[in-house]
């Protein structure tokens, strides 16, 4: 399983774009790069995945660079109910069940 | 549409004591995980069914914890002679495909072990 690194904690304010960069040097072909939310006292929520390029969702951009070494979540206009964790998860979602690798994820805090 | 459920939401043990956690995936989703969330903590991965199917329980951490999933459906993690270490969020994800990592969780079981 690929090793993630992200950032422990970022501060905004409301209204900016916010970018988010996990790296992943060791992704392996395979892999597809997820990335979830959590609020306190609640599960994470999935919010977006890809495999290359870009991808959009009415939630968030991910953009991921032709070498896959890396990826960056994209938070447009974020909100005061943005603050959160968001963690992001590399490997491959093949069948016969594998392992879920979290990290610590990075600590979003929005301010007004 | 209803999405995953967990009970209890709230749980305290005395330490030795059993506790028994429940899992309600969404209807006809293949795939049911369970994971350990300690605070200040990302989830951390204790095991995986593919249907009733148990996989892979890797990160399970002793041989005080067992899962079950007998009908493809509903599942239970449970968690024999309780220790204060075992105090933490249990979650519960499912997700539709085998595998996968899009995946729907649970709010949570929260477990205090006195």
């Amino acid at each position: 399983l690929a090793k993630t690194t992200q950032p422990i904690s970022m501060d905004s304010y409301e209204g900016q774009e916010v970018n988010i960069t996990c790296s992943h040097n060791n992704i392996a072909t395979n892999d597809y790069i997820t990335w979830y939310q959590q609020f306190p006292s609640q599960g994470p929520r999935f919010i977006i995945q890809g495999y290359k390029t870009k991808v959009t969702n009415e939630v968030a951009s991910l953009f991921i660079p032709a070498d896959r070494k890396s990826s960056t979540l994209s938070l447009p206009r974020v909100s005061l109910s943005d603050t959160a964790v968001y963690y992001c998860l590399v490997g491959d979602a093949g069948a016969g069940g594998f392992k879920t690798i979290f990290g610590a994820g990075t600590r979003l805090f929005v301010k007004a | 549409g209803a999405g995953v459920s967990q009970s209890p939401r709230y749980k305290v043990a005395k330490r030795g004591q059993d506790v028994a956690l429940r899992c309600d995936p969404i209807s006809g989703h293949v795939s049911l995980f369970w994971y350990q969330q300690a605070l200040g903590q990302g989830p951390e991965f204790l095991t995986y069914f593919q249907n009733e199917a148990q996989l892979d329980k890797s990160g399970l951490p002793s041989d005080r914890f067992f899962a079950e999933r007998p009908e493809g459906s509903v599942s239970t993690l449970k968690i024999q002679r309780t220790q204060q270490e075992d105090s933490a969020v249990y979650l519960c994800a499912s997700s539709p495909r085998e595998g996968g990592y899009e995946q729907y969780f649970g709010p949570g079981t929260r477990l205090t072990v006195t």
